[in-house]
């Protein structure tokens, strides 16, 4: 799994808090994704971080912000959680040779 | 809008018999992947094609590639009941760093 790892695992908020998910990686690599997971949705791209403090956006980017500080680190904020941000959150690495993701377990969140 | 969509979004077969899934892509593009995604687990990658190659082998799984109808099938021969999952396309385009998955097709391999 390239060493993959998100936090927290689950979470269960209110709206109109802030949450941050967190994603590690402990493989070196440049690129990394974060993806929103519902369902009749598949997997949409929120943002994703091509070096350190190098961050775009992806298809629903709106109500997320991404920081990366440390290659080895990759954050998801939601500055102000709707319910509508109640998913599944995954977190992916790219190996730049050969294009291959590899993914974290992924981080639910519920906000009521 | 999504980029890939697979086809069909749910397939149920006998063990021992062949799955294939198609997916469709809108844009020129520089690779498409495929994953699998167990139940409640992070995604797996399966198998990489480039956009210069038309087929690929990977133990059971045979990826197609035509870029001129812009879609991409999978081939899963003598499934067995471990294959049941759900299986995405994703697809990275030219000059583009983004990868877009589509929404996937739901895998039952029947005992």
């Amino acid at each position: 799994d390239a060493g993959i790892t998100q936090s927290p695992r689950h979470k269960v908020t209110e709206t109109g808090t802030p949450v941050t998910l967190r994603c590690h990686q402990t493989e070196n690599h440049r690129y990394m994704y974060w993806y929103r997971q519902d369902p009749g949705h598949g997997l949409r791209l929120i943002h994703y971080s091509y070096g350190v403090k190098d961050t775009d956006k992806g298809e629903v980017s709106d109500g997320y912000s991404v920081s990366r500080s440390k290659t080895e680190d990759f954050l998801l904020t939601l500055e102000s959680a709707t319910s509508s941000q109640t998913s599944v959150y995954f977190c992916a690495a790219r190996d730049s040779n050969t294009g291959e993701l590899f993914f974290g377990e992924g981080s639910r969140l519920t906000v009521l | 809008s999504q980029q890939g969509e697979e086809d069909p979004q749910a397939l149920s077969i006998q063990e021992g018999e062949n799955a294939t899934m198609n997916c469709s892509y809108k844009t020129s593009i520089n690779n498409l992947q495929w994953y699998r995604q167990n139940s409640g687990r992070g995604l797996v990658h399966l198998i990489l094609i480039r956009s210069n190659e038309r087929e690929k082998h990977s133990g059971r799984l045979r990826v197609t590639l035509d870029t001129s109808k812009k879609s991409s099938s999978l081939l899963i021969t003598a499934s067995r009941a471990a294959d049941t999952a759900s299986y995405f396309c994703a697809t990275s385009m030219n000059r583009d760093d983004k990868i877009i998955f589509g929404k996937g097709t739901r895998l039952h391999i029947l005992p």
